[in-house]
């Protein structure tokens, strides 16, 4: 069945460092792909999104390309900011037309000033 | 435009005891979907509705019913809660697919204690 699986976190950064945080995935056909960020004490609000391979989504500047060959989609910030602290979910979508994501176990994210 | 939202926001129960999470979207959304979040699990999918009046099982059903009441009201029922539900309940709606594809909206989420 399908899967996505995350790097383990929590990922501890000082302010203005590179971030990526390591997603790959399994599934058949041609899933579509979602990075969602969880403030504290929030639901989750989408990031970015790609819908075919080599597809690059980005947003607040984090960037994300659908790699097909190597089942990834690994999100990346080229310099952090302390509100950027949050948990990151990495998810799939099926091809069929349910819309039903598949989510992996989330990254926590702290930057310090 | 409220977005999604659910309520409450924070309960506990007893053993036993019975409760419905309710669910709302403003959005005209069809599709609608219930998941829980646990700790290093990331959220996983109860229950969803692809359109009013049809529901369809997730990965982690049992124990849970729902009821699509219309086309905005997706509630999620715990007939006997067990401490194995304590988690965070989170209600989503999906916009339409297009050639951007779809994107689902979160609601703030219910946590749940069961003692």
């Amino acid at each position: 069945g399908n899967s996505v699986t995350q790097m383990e976190g929590p990922v501890t950064l000082s302010e203005e460092a590179f971030l990526t945080i390591n997603c790959t995935y399994t599934a058949t056909g041609y899933p579509s792909l979602f990075w969602y960020v969880q403030y504290p004490g929030e639901g989750l609000q989408l990031l970015l999104k790609a819908t075919k391979a080599d597809d690059k989504g980005s947003n607040k500047g984090f960037e994300a390309t659908y790699r097909k060959e190597t089942t990834s989609f690994h999100l990346e910030k080229g310099s952090v900011q302390v509100s950027d602290s949050a948990v990151y979910f990495c998810a799939l979508s099926g091809s069929g037309n349910t819309g039903k994501l598949i989510f992996g176990q989330g990254t926590t994210l702290q930057v310090k000033p | 435009n409220a977005g999604v939202t659910q309520t409450p926001k924070f309960q506990v129960l007893k053993t036993g005891q019975s409760m419905t999470l309710q669910c709302a979207q403003d959005m005209n959304h069809n599709s609608m979907y219930w998941y829980r979040q646990d700790p290093g699990m990331g959220l996983r999918l109860i229950y969803y509705s692809a359109s009013e009046g049809t529901t369809d099982k997730g990965e982690v059903p049992n124990g849970y019913n729902v009821s699509r009441l219309n086309k905005r009201e997706f509630s999620l029922r715990l007939e006997s809660a067990a401490p194995s539900q304590t988690s965070v309940y989170f209600c989503a709606s999906r916009s339409p697919s297009g050639r951007s594809g779809s994107e689902q909206f979160f609601g703030p989420g219910t946590r749940l204690t069961v003692l």
